[in-house]
């Protein structure tokens, strides 16, 4: 099993909709989880940070579900600019090892 | 606010040449990384600092060596260039290493 998985889509939604994407992970002492997005040809920008259940900004909620070894990202009411191929990296490790694993990535759509 | 800055954003190298990929961040961080991604690979850490005056190997640290020069200042060298180091190189640093990452832009970089 590899240490990250994500579905690679792509996910194509309409313009409004709502849209999910899970993230699994085998290392069950990660300790904290990063959503990144990337946007072709660019480089990776941190999105959102979970450290314990969840966390929520604005349209986006990220969710771990520690027992099942996930965590997921909602966008709500999706915009044509949240095209972009989003990333998740569980963070683990001891203090001064810490790294991360990125996922491959789920390439979302936004259609017009 | 530079943030992380790469050098160079693209080289063309033959195989057998050396360069180095220079980065350096103004936010006073301590950790920083380097990492490449390949198509269908993801992000696969070469080698990473987590402060000053420490360097440790990554999950793809062959063919490659760093220097951490200052706090502001990591780089990364290819002593003999091999077509399968053709890639997209970023760069990137955190306060320390349990943080969200800042990326550079990235150096595409081709061996012939």
């Amino acid at each position: 099993r590899k240490e990250v998985e994500q579905d690679p889509g792509p996910f194509n939604v309409p313009e409004g909709a709502t849209v999910a994407f899970n993230c699994t992970y085998s290392n069950s002492a990660s300790q904290s989880f990063f959503w990144y997005r990337q946007d072709c040809r660019k480089e990776p920008k941190l999105l959102m940070s979970v450290y314990s259940s969840g966390n929520e900004d604005g349209r986006f909620t990220a969710q771990l579900n520690r027992a099942s070894q996930y965590i997921s990202l909602l966008i709500r009411d999706s915009k044509l600019s949240d095209s972009a191929t989003y990333l998740c990296a569980p963070l683990g490790g001891t203090s001064g090892t810490y790294k991360y694993i990125f996922g491959t990535g789920t390439r979302l759509k936004v259609l017009a | 606010n530079a943030g992380v800055t790469q050098t160079p954003k693209f080289q063309v190298l033959k195989t057998g040449q050396s360069m180095t990929l220079q980065c350096a961040q103004d936010m006073n961080h301590n950790s920083m990384y380097w990492y490449r991604q390949d198509p269908g690979m993801g992000l696969r850490l070469i080698y990473y600092s987590a402060s000053e005056g420490t360097t440790d190997k990554g999950e793809v640290p062959n063919g490659y060596n760093v220097s951490r020069l200052n706090k502001r200042e990591f780089s990364l060298r290819l002593e003999s260039a091999a077509p399968s180091q053709t890639s997209v190189y970023f760069c990137a640093s955190s306060p320390t290493d349990n943080y969200g990452y800042t990326f550079g832009s990235g150096t595409r970089l081709t061996v012939v």
